[in-house]
Order: structure tokens, then C-alpha cells, then sequence
């Protein structure tokens, strides 16, 4: 399976602090994505990360990837209180007919921040 | 960015009653995709469309589901008969950036009593 895991299941930080959250996955990828998902809402693409890339910035977003280790993290750096949801990792596999990229979903991590 | 919209926000219905939930996918986009994710669990994967046809789907899409595009920009997911563990979130998709990533919609909150 291509199932990301993301660890842990819950961190609670306070406004300021940075926050990192773990995901592991199975086989080999082609890339890795972040998506972030607020209380009772859909999902939000943050961030993909290439498997010939280690690491990747969006604003305080800090992606690694090690594919020797099948790891990734999410760093948020200098949280706020507005970064308080759910985050997700997937790993999209390619399905044999029409192409289609469909993302496979861990758990997710859910981040409470303190203000 | 781009907008996927979904209605109803929420829908409660009684076991063994049809639903159907309703979405609005970004346009000139062929693909769209289905999930659901039930309360504190991961989203899963139910169904792919494309080009008016369903193009993958999952062990979860079974016989009671179906999807339809009954005009040129709305696609419907049905459930025949609902059964308590239906309850769930649903969320539709449309392809992202590149194709690697989706666009999802808010969601339809579907309870089943």
C-alpha cells in the first residue's frame, strides 16, 4: 500500500512555537504532498515535494523527504493559533488505466495551537 | 484558487432512504473524484469520473452507490440505501496544479439515523 502514516496523532504546541509532524509511507513514490484541513471542512493542497527533491519551502512551511527512509515532515514554523487543523499526507498512486492521480490519505496529525 | 462547490452542506436522512449529494467541480475539467471521510478517520477514496465514466473506484463504491453527471457542470453521487455506517463526510474533487493534486470541496456532512 501506498499509505502515508503520519505521526504523531496529536501535538499540541503554543503560538510561537514550531511545529513538526512526521509522515511514513511503503513503496516507492514519484512525489509526497502535504494538505491541511480545517474542523469540518475539505482538504487544502499545502505543498508536493518531487522524490529527486529533499526539501521545500512555502512560506513557514519546511517539507523534507527521505526516500532511503520513506519519511517526510511538515515543519511550521513561528505557529499561530490560525494553524490550528488536521494535516494529511498522501502519496498518489498511478492507477494502471486512464491516468488518473489518486492521493492515499494517512490519518492525519491534528495540531492544536495555544494562543 | 480555484472553487469546488458542494450543497447540501448537510443532509440527514433515515436508514434505508436514497441520497443524493451534489457537486459543482472546476469547469473544463474532466476528471473529478469522490471521497468520504467518516468522524475522526482517514479520507478514503470512493470513485474517479472521466469523461462521463466512472474511471477507477474502490472496494467502499459498492452496488448502492452510483455517480452521474446529469448536466455539463453538476455530478451527483448516489447512495440507494443508506446505512448508518454511510454517515459520513463527502467530498468531491477536481484535479490541482499539474494533476498531481486536487481541489477539494467543502463538503456535504451526510448523517444517517
Amino acid at each position: 500500500s501506498q499509505q502515508g502514516e503520519e505521526d504523531p496523532q496529536a501535538l499540541s504546541i503554543q503560538e510561537g512555537e514550531n511545529a513538526t509532524m512526521n509522515c511514513s509511507y511503503k513503496t516507492s513514490i514519484n512525489n509526497l504532498q502535504w494538505y491541511r484541513q480545517n474542523s469540518g471542512r475539505g482538504l487544502v493542497h499545502l505543498i508536493l515535494i518531487r522524490s529527486n527533491e529533499r526539501e521545500k519551502h512555502s512560506g513557514r512551511l519546511r517539507v523534507t523527504l527521505d526516500t532511503s527512509k520513506k519519511s517526510s515532515s511538515l515543519l511550521i514554523t513561528a505557529s499561530r493559533a490560525a494553524d490550528t487543523a488536521s494535516y494529511f499526507c498522501a502519496t498518489p498512486p498511478l492507477f494502471a488505466s486512464g491516468g488518473s492521480y489518486i492521493p492515499t490519505f494517512g490519518r492525519g496529525t491534528s495540531l492544536i495551537v495555544h494562543p | 484558487e480555484p472553487e469546488v462547490t458542494q450543497t447540501p452542506s448537510h443532509q440527514v436522512t433515515q436508514m434505508g432512504q436514497e441520497v443524493i449529494l451534489r457537486c459543482v467541480p472546476i469547469s473544463n475539467h474532466l476528471y473529478f473524484y469522490w471521497y468520504r471521510q467518516i468522524l475522526g478517520q482517514k479520507v478514503e477514496f470512493l470513485v474517479s469520473f472521466y469523461n462521463n465514466e466512472i474511471s477507477e473506484k474502490s472496494e467502499i463504491f459498492d452496488d448502492q452507490f452510483s455517480v452521474e453527471r446529469p448536466d455539463g457542470s453538476n455530478f451527483t453521487l448516489k447512495i440507494r440505501s443508506t446505512k448508518l455506517e454511510d454517515s459520513a463526510m463527502y467530498f468531491c474533487a477536481s484535479p490541482g496544479p499539474g494533476a498531481d493534486t486536487q481541489y477539494f470541496g467543502p463538503g456535504t456532512r451526510l448523517t444517517v439515523l
